[in-house]
């Protein structure tokens, strides 16, 4: 069976300091990879998408980068954290066709001090 | 573009009480349509999901949803609330060039008392 595992669950970090997500899965091959954003425990943003090695694509402009050096693996980064970027983040995945339902990984929370 | 809406923030019902949540959408083509339930400070699960066919569909935790064309709807249902079943609600549609996209609604606060 196929999982999804998130780290880390919490996370403390400055203003200005550098930001690192990763995100991997297991029992599948060449999944369509999800990072989202959820402000204040309600809606949820599409951040970046992934449908293979090297190819994501972002959906908004902000302070925020991903990456997907393995099949399996996508991580979230940012050179330097703002304010703004807490909240909280989920990995998703779903199988590499279209019209699947996507599965999450258990989030991060990520809080900017 | 497609997209879904959630129109209730909040849904109250005792428990025993029949309960549903709304999603009402709007897509070009024939519709896929989610539904999602979040616990406090987890991820998202996945409850079940419209493709083609019966417009009743069964999912987990004793969940249904009924896909409406006329009125582009895809209302979450259960017979009987769960005190449990209090959590956050998104309804989802794929979008995008190739449709791997999954965008979700504003969600839906359901709160059942004993």
């Amino acid at each position: 069976s196929q999982t999804i595992h998130q780290w880390p669950a919490t996370l403390v970090q400055p203003v200005g300091s550098p930001l690192s997500l990763e995100c991997t899965v297991e029992g599948t091959s060449n999944p369509n990879l999800y990072w989202y954003r959820q402000a204040a425990g309600r809606g949820l943003q599409l951040l970046f998408y992934s449908v293979g090695i090297g190819q994501i694509s972002s959906e908004v402009p902000q302070n925020l980068s991903a990456s997907r050096p393995q099949d399996r693996q996508f991580i979230l980064s940012s050179k330097k954290l703002l304010l703004s970027d807490s909240g909280f983040y989920l990995c998703a995945w779903s199988p590499g066709r279209m019209n699947t339902e996507a599965f999450f990984g258990q989030g991060t929370r990520l809080t900017v001090v | 573009a497609q997209s879904v809406a959630q129109p209730e923030d909040q849904v109250n019902v005792a428990e025993g009480n029949p309960l549903t949540v709304k999603c009402t959408y709007s897509v070009s083509g024939n519709p896929y349509l989610f539904w999602y339930v979040q616990y406090p400070n987890r991820g998202l699960q996945f409850l079940l999901k419209y493709i083609t066919g019966d417009n009743l569909v069964k999912g987990s935790y004793g969940f249904e949803a009924e896909f409406n064309k006329s009125q582009t709807s895809f209302h979450l249902k259960k017979p009987s609330a769960l005190v449990s079943d209090s959590a956050l609600y998104f309804c989802a549609v794929p979008t995008g060039d190739s449709s791997y996209k999954l965008i979700f609604g504003s969600g839906t606060r359901l709160l059942v008392r004993p």
